[in-house]
């Protein structure tokens, strides 16, 4: 099955900095999703994005689908985006979501 | 509306009980999946429903036993659990279960299950 690999595993940042997590996939994709799962365990869907660039808010994220990677951008960070951040993706081949490590956040004030 | 709902939102158990958790979505998707996640873990996939017949189990062991009643419905029974059975349960649902461009998933915000 397609690997799903993120980077950094994890990162600390003072409120208000910028941040870049990454995502590593080793095969062609029809489905890519960022969430951010709060503390409470709930997952929420920040971008559906197989392909191209989106943006909500603070937060953009691109994949490049033929360089297999995706990447989501934090700017102006705050304290309440702290959490897990996840990738997940199907291969175009099957229906299976794979979810990569995460990348634990923390934002201190 | 994209919402799953999951119920209850924590459960306590012994060994001995049995139990069910209920998940519902009214966005008339078609797919509906279980996973089970672990502390600092992934969610990992147990079972994924498409058009209310079973299309996937990944090997989970026979005491969870999922349900799918309806298209707006999932249950898993839960009987004979295991301290290691103890984890986050996450439902989602997705428009299908297989589309040529992709489909996104949606989850609910889990039950917290501990046996005791």
């Amino acid at each position: 099955g397609i690997q799903v690999e993120q980077s950094p595993p994890d990162l600390i940042l003072q409120e208000g900095a910028n941040s870049t997590l990454r995502c590593n996939f080793s095969d062609s994709v029809n489905n890519l999703q960022w969430f951010h799962q709060n503390p409470w365990g709930q997952l929420i869907n920040l971008f559906y994005i197989p392909s191209g660039t989106k943006q909500n808010g603070r937060l953009s994220a691109t994949t490049v689908a033929t360089e297999r990677y995706s990447l989501l951008y934090i700017s102006s960070s705050q304290t309440t985006d702290s959490g897990v951040y996840f990738c997940a993706s199907t291969q175009t081949s099957g229906s299976r979501l794979t979810f990569g490590e995460g990348t634990q956040l923390t934002v201190n004030p | 509306d994209t919402e799953v709902t999951q119920t209850p939102k924590h459960l306590v158990m012994g060994m001995t009980n049995k139990k069910s958790l209920k998940c519902e979505q009214h966005m008339g998707h078609r797919a509906m999946y279980w996973y089970k996640q672990k502390a600092k873990k992934p969610p990992e996939l147990m079972f994924v429903y498409s058009y209310e017949k079973l299309s996937i189990n990944e090997s989970v062991p026979s005491r969870f036993s999922p349900e799918c009643p309806n298209s707006s419905l999932l249950n898993l029974h839960l009987h004979a659990l295991q301290p290691e059975d103890s984890a986050l349960y996450l439902c989602a649902s997705s428009q299908v279960d297989f589309l040529p461009g992709g489909y996104e998933q949606y989850f609910g915000p889990g039950t917290r299950l501990t046996v005791t």
